[in-house]
């Protein structure tokens, strides 16, 4: 099964600020990649697709970016309605696999 | 609008069994391939299952393989998991989700979610 690694598991940050979230994978899975938010009580809605394609919708302070086995979400300038859990997820291969998740909190 | 409503959590005792549903609407169900993932509160997300549009390819976590099967009904756009020999770790809130992909004979990702059902293992 190919393992998805979050880092960090969560951080502080302020409104305005930039945000970067990584996300490795076990082996190589091109950019098969999708990220996720989770704010508190909801279900999961989709960010990113192919590691840096923007799901309709999201707002463009939102980026992808990476393949192979290191990919990374951005943040370009923290608002409020981001503070929520992210999580990575690989579609190279089956069993499909999350990320531990990454919390981002309000400082 | 694409919406996606579970049902059918609930307490369950250990080993008994529990059929998810999932009542599929605002797309043409039967184009897309959909998911089965779960959530233990407080806890990461943990993909269960997934079933191709035509049903010709089916998927499962190692953790719940023979013990738990998914299926579909297209003339009701429904979803299902049946789950038998029910673990206390399986307790968890389950989502039913749609693939993206239109009509590929393989799995990708999550698009849309369904706000979960919660189903309890517990004596």
């Amino acid at each position: 099964d190919i393992q998805m690694t979050q880092s960090p598991s969560s951080l502080s940050a302020s409104v305005g600020d930039r945000v970067t979230i990584t996300c490795r994978a076990s082996q190589a899975i091109y950019n098969y990649v999708a990220w996720f938010q989770q704010g508190p009580g909801k279900a999961p809605k989709s960010l990113i697709y192919a590691a840096s394609n923007l799901q309709s919708g999201v707002p463009s302070r939102f980026s992808g970016s990476g393949s192979g086995t290191e990919f990374t979400l951005t943040i370009s300038s923290l608002q409020p309605e981001d503070f929520a859990i992210y999580y990575c997820q690989q579609y190279k291969s089956h069993p499909l696999t999350f990320g531990g998740g990454t919390r981002v909190e309000i400082k | 609008e694409v919406q996606l409503v579970e049902s059918g959590g609930g307490l369950v005792q250990p080993g008994k069994s529990l059929r998810l549903s999932c009542a599929a609407s605002g797309f043409t169900f039967n184009d897309y391939a959909m998911h089965w993932v779960r959530q233990v509160p407080g806890k990461g997300l943990e993909w269960v299952a997934g079933m191709s549009w035509s049903g010709s390819l089916i998927a499962y976590a190692d953790s719940v393989k023979g013990r738990f099967t998914i299926s579909r009904d297209n003339a009701k756009n429904s979803l299902y998991l049946q789950m038998n020999s029910l673990r206390i770790e399986d307790t968890a809130l389950y989502y039913c989700a749609k693939d993206p992909g239109l009509r590929l004979g393989t799995l990708f990702y999550m698009d849309v979610w369904g706000k979960g059902t919660t189903v309890t293992v517990s004596s």
